[in-house]
């Protein structure tokens, strides 16, 4: 069964730390990873997208890394900041089938970061 | 550049009764997708949409159907309701490049909460 799991499911932090999420994967035949960020009762907001072919994507001070042999991406997050808060998703592309289009997701990490 | 935009933001239904949810694409984009999101959990598919037909289902059941229309929006119907289908909807939308959808990023609309009671 394709499934993606997050750990920790909730990660507090003060204020200047760098953290890191985690995020596993059962098959390593995907397609693509993506991270977003959730706010309370919002919408998804697409933080990074890494295609099966890449290692890492870095957007400012977010950075994800993708290991598919080991079905594994991390988030790092550096210098956190309060703004950060949010639940962050990770969501996969499995490529099985050929014609799958539909996102795997976690059940997120919720983060907060303490001023 | 308007983003994807959903509309209600809020429903409250009585068990047994219809709803339409409403979706427009982000500009640009030609694909729909429509995810149900259960309090605490991640998103789960329902379906997408391209060229207004079907081409992928999750595990819902039939009460669930969808539309796309040739300005590329798209609806989410849901028949004979029940208290579970209480949840978040989120609508994503994306674009084919060269055929290939399986590399898009999706993007993400503010969703419309459901409530069944």
């Amino acid at each position: 069964k394709q499934e993606v799991t997050q750990i920790p499911a909730a990660l507090s932090v003060p204020e200047g730390e760098n953290l890191v999420l985690n995020c596993s994967f059962t098959d390593s035949a995907i397609y693509n990873l993506q991270w977003f960020r959730q706010d309370p009762g919002k919408g998804l907001t697409s933080l990074l997208l890494i295609q099966s072919s890449q290692r890492e994507q870095t957007s400012g001070r977010l950075n994800a890394s993708l290991d598919k042999s080991s079905g594994r991406s991390t988030l790092y997050i550096a210098a956190s900041q309060p703004g950060d808060s949010a639940t962050y998703l990770c969501a996969v592309r499995y490529g099985s089938g050929g014609s799958n289009y539909k996102l795997t997701f976690g059940k997120g990490t919720l983060l907060t970061v303490n001023p | 550049d308007a983003g994807v935009t959903q509309s209600p933001t809020h429903l409250i239904k009585t068990r047994g009764q219809q709803v339409t949810l409403r979706c427009s694409p982000k500009s640009g984009h030609d694909t729909v997708s429509w995810y149900q999101q259960a309090l605490g959990q991640g998103p789960q598919f329902i379906f997408q949409y391209y060229e207004e037909e079907e081409r992928q289902r999750g595990n819902f059941p039939d009460r669930f159907s969808g539309h796309q229309y040739p300005n590329y929006s798209s609806e989410l119907n849901v028949n004979a309701l029940l208290l579970g289908d209480s949840a978040l909807y989120l609508c994503a939308s994306s674009f084919r490049t060269q055929g290939n959808l399986r590399g898009s990023p999706l993007h993400f609309g503010n969703g419309t909460r459901l409530t069944v009671t």
